[in-house]
This record gives structure tokens, sequence and C-alpha cells, in this order.
């Protein structure tokens, strides 16, 4: 999965609880991006951050959190303030920043959420 | 928001026959890209085409882009099993030189069956 790992695969949290999904990369790539897929649907953009200790809001950012503290890493937070937070959630990664359109988008294997 | 629509959300095909997929979007694009997804896992990138150019091969697949109609098409030529996964067209939200993340479609869901 192009040098992009999540932790853990499989996560289940009780309702109220927050939650930390965990993306690294060790591409070298400057941007990266937090995706969340129902089934059956497109992805949704949740963050994306271009460099390190800054990010901006995608199209669903309620209920969620990142920090960019390393070039590397790139966590995502699910706060008990998203109502639907059962989802499968992919990040990804481009050499270049957000925008360069002819950057592929390496992404993770997912992680799959299901709240109890 | 969404800017690539794919067309059809489904399909299913034999073993050896031809799957087309299609894009529509909406604003104009400076580049449109391919990408595969195998259930439960990640995308993986295909093929990218410039807005300058009308047609792109490799290897089985064939991507054509119409930017007067704002559409694009992806051809799988003599299909296998293994081809089964979801496609997803992806463009970037603006013409000019946006610095926004790219925005994916839907998706088709191919099923070939042998």
């Amino acid at each position: 999965d192009g040098g992009i790992t999540q932790s853990p695969k499989y996560l289940f949290r009780k309702e109220g609880q927050n939650v930390t999904l965990s993306c690294e990369q060790n591409l070298n790539h400057d941007a990266m991006y937090w995706y969340r897929q129902d089934p059956g649907q497109g992805l949704r953009l949740i963050y994306y951050s271009q460099i390190v200790n800054d990010f901006q809001k995608g199209d669903i950012a309620e209920g969620y959190s990142v920090s960019r503290e390393k070039k590397e890493s790139f966590p995502l937070t699910v706060t008990s303030a998203q109502k639907n937070p059962t989802a499968f959630y992919l990040c990804a990664s481009t050499r270049g920043l957000a925008g360069t359109s002819t950057d592929t988008q390496y992404f993770g294997p997912g992680t799959r959420l299901t709240v109890l | 928001s969404q800017q690539g629509e794919e067309d059809p959300q489904a399909l299913s095909i034999q073993e050896g026959e031809n799957a087309t997929m299609n894009c529509s979007y909406k604003t104009s694009i400076n580049n449109l890209q391919w990408y595969r997804q195998n259930s439960g896992r990640g995308l993986v990138h295909l093929i990218l085409i410039r807005s300058n150019e009308r047609e792109k091969h490799s290897g089985r697949l064939r991507v054509t882009l119409d930017t007067s109609k704002k559409s694009s098409s992806l051809l799988i030529t003599a299909s296998r099993a293994a081809d089964t996964a979801s496609y997803f067209c992806a463009t970037d939200a603006f013409g000019g030189s946006g610095n926004t993340p790219l925005v994916f479609g839907k998706g088709t869901r191919l099923s070939v069956i042998a």
C-alpha cells in the first residue's frame, strides 16, 4: 500500500469515547489526507495537511481532529461529537502540496471503525 | 462536494469481456485520475490523463477524456476475475491553480465472473 501504514485495521469503540487512528508514511511526502468512506460510497475528505503543524478542514471535519507534529505522521481523532462515526477511514499522502494535481495519491490499507 | 460521478454504479460482466466505466465532472480540470479499490483495501492509482490529452493507454487500460463534455471513460479490455474491484475517478476541484486536494467520485463496482 505505497509506504503508508494505518493502525489498527479494525477498531471498536463505545459511544461517547474518543478514539485515535494512526497514519504513518515513509515516503517523505509533504501532504497527507484523511478520508471517510461509507458502504457503497465514495471518499469524503475530512482533513488534510500540507506541512508540519498546519492542516485544513475538508468537507466533513465536524467531530474530528488531527495533528501534524511530524512530517511522517498524521493521526486522526474521532471525537464523541461525531454522530455517526462507524465507517472505513483511509489515509493518503502526496509528494507535493495539495492541488498539485499531477501527483498520485498513495493510500494506506484503511481502518474500519465500529461504534458499539 | 463530489466533482466526479461514475456511471454505472455497478457493472457485472463475464471474464474476457470488456468493461467500460464513465465519469462526468462539473468544472474545468487540469487532470483526471482513475483509481482502483479492492474490497476493504486502500485505493491504488491506475492512470492520469491531462486536460490536453484525449486518450491514454496502460496495459489493458484505455482512458479517454472529452473536456467539451466534461467526461472521461475507463475501458478495461479482456477482463479477468482479478479485475473485480471498485473504480473511482478523481479530479482537481478547480480549473486554475487551486490549492485543494483531489475530489473523488462515488465509484463503479465491477464484478468479473469467471
